[in-house]
């Protein structure tokens, strides 16, 4: 079993660029979201999703766009890079009402 | 709102020491609660859970107990290994099913030979 994956596993972004974090499971899980991990502050909530077309925005969605076109796949998306948006980002999924979450292995984002 | 609070690390403990990483939490409602370990280049990984008071969660020698009297949920190992080394979320969630799990801050533990 595949469950979470996550690409890329590291990336270096120089201010200003754009990217996509990709983020795949295989579960048929409704519920998804991304989180960023930054030290000292544990893990804090982008964005989630409950269902294909519905997105929501968590603790610290500024600087970051979701679409959820399918069930399998949450994407997000970084418009303009900022320094402030190097992190290791991690996306998690699992059934509406159920846990527990699953994790991917995390993408590390480095901005310049 | 709903948050979590853990104990700050880093823990370094030797090998064959009992460990206890402290966890409360304030709730709006009544929720479930959940350990995770993060070992090294790794994502998270549920540890343990309970969904109600009195509760105890357990896994691979890892206990905690729903405390909803002291709003707890502390984790407990009566002798760690080398290989525990990870750091360690507590986390909540309301369960109604959307809501998003809540996670304290983490705590590392390095245990050594």
């Amino acid at each position: 079993n595949a469950g979470v994956t996550q690409t890329p596993k590291f990336q270096v972004l120089k201010t200003g660029q754009s990217m996509t974090l990709q983020c795949a499971q295989d579960m048929n899980h409704e519920y998804m979201s991304w989180y960023r991990q930054d030290p000292g502050m544990g893990l804090r909530l982008i964005h989630y999703s409950v269902g294909a077309g519905i997105t929501d925005q968590g603790e610290v969605p500024n600087g970051y766009n979701v679409s959820r076109s399918t069930t399998e796949d949450f994407p997000l998306r970084l418009l303009s890079a900022a320094p402030s948006q190097t992190s290791v980002y991690f996306c998690a999924s699992r059934r509406v009402g159920g846990q527990p979450q699953h994790f991917g292995d995390g993408t590390r984002l480095s901005i310049l | 709102g709903d948050s979590v609070t853990q104990m700050e690390g880093p823990v370094t403990l030797s090998e064959e020491a009992f460990l206890t990483i402290n966890c409360t939490y304030t709730a709006t409602g009544y929720p479930s609660l959940f350990w995770y370990v993060q070992y090294p280049g790794e994502g998270l990984q549920l540890l343990l859970k309970a969904t109600k008071a009195d509760d105890k969660g357990s896994n691979k020698g890892f206990e905690a107990t729903y405390r909803k009297e002291t709003t707890s949920f502390h984790l407990e190992k009566g002798s760690v290994q080398v290989s525990d080394s990870a750091v360690y979320f507590c986390a909540l969630t309301i369960a109604s099913g959307n809501t998003p799990l809540v996670f304290g801050k983490g705590t590392r533990l390095s245990v050594i030979a």
